[in-house]
């Protein structure tokens, strides 16, 4: 079953601005991770937060966590065109290697 | 990170005939091997847990007999879809975990096409 909802499901911004998407998962985790996917493509990972982490940040990327509320933000700032994908928040608990992937952002970067 | 190759990227087969896609590790030894099912515009839904020398692990409503895993060495597992039907039309994702067994590296997918 998937893990999480992640809203909004799509996303429509111009180059230069930012794009916050958000996750909520449903049980516990030990870790929570973005990862992207182009159309017809593979999945890319971004970035891991780990339950007892609040912040992260990598380049533009900066995920938040909030364990309280079972839910995560990922921001991209200054977003491209090249950042036009979908975005996906994936809960792993014990289990060796294994996700739970929530609906899915779909982002698009007008120039 | 891991290197992972999925074959072939696209398939287009007959309703009844089976289709074998393959997901090799390139550059690490995978004892342990994940396939994920997504339908358009939707998300992953994990299908099974592919073990080196062992049974897969199958997830609750995907028929085993259906979707056979084969994961005989530490760089190949092969998903077969049996009998395939129209329904059975998705994109196939395989994906390695790393060695914390944290994140996942993804294959670029299979579009398997059923008519």
């Amino acid at each position: 079953s998937q893990q999480g909802e992640e809203d909004p499901q799509a996303l429509s911004i111009q180059e230069g601005e930012n794009a916050t998407m958000n996750c909520s998962y449903k049980t516990s985790i030990n870790n929570l991770q973005w990862y992207r996917q182009n159309s017809g493509r593979g999945l890319v990972h971004l970035i891991l937060i780990r339950s007892n982490e609040r912040e992260k940040h990598s380049g533009r990327l900066r995920v938040t966590l909030d364990t309280s509320k079972k839910s995560s933000s990922l921001l991209i700032t200054a977003s491209r065109a090249a950042d036009t994908a979908s975005y996906f928040c994936a809960g792993q608990d014990d289990s060796w290697g294994k996700l739970q992937f929530g609906a899915g952002t779909q982002v698009v970067v007008t120039p | 990170g891991a290197v992972v190759s999925q074959h072939p990227s696209r398939v287009i087969c007959k309703s009844g005939t089976s289709v074998k896609i393959e997901c090799r590790s390139l550059d690490f030894q995978a004892t342990t091997m994940f396939w994920y099912r997504q339908f358009p515009k939707k998300s992953l839904m994990l299908m099974a847990t592919s073990n080196e020398g062992s049974k897969a692990t199958y997830e609750q409503g995907v028929e085993k007999d259906k979707f056979l895993i084969n994961h005989a060495s530490l760089t190949l597992s092969t998903l077969t879809v049996t009998s395939a039907h129209p329904e059975d039309s998705s994109f196939y994702i395989c994906s390695v975990s790393g060695r914390r067994g944290e994140k996942l590296f993804f294959g670029s997918g299979t579009q398997l096409s059923v008519l």
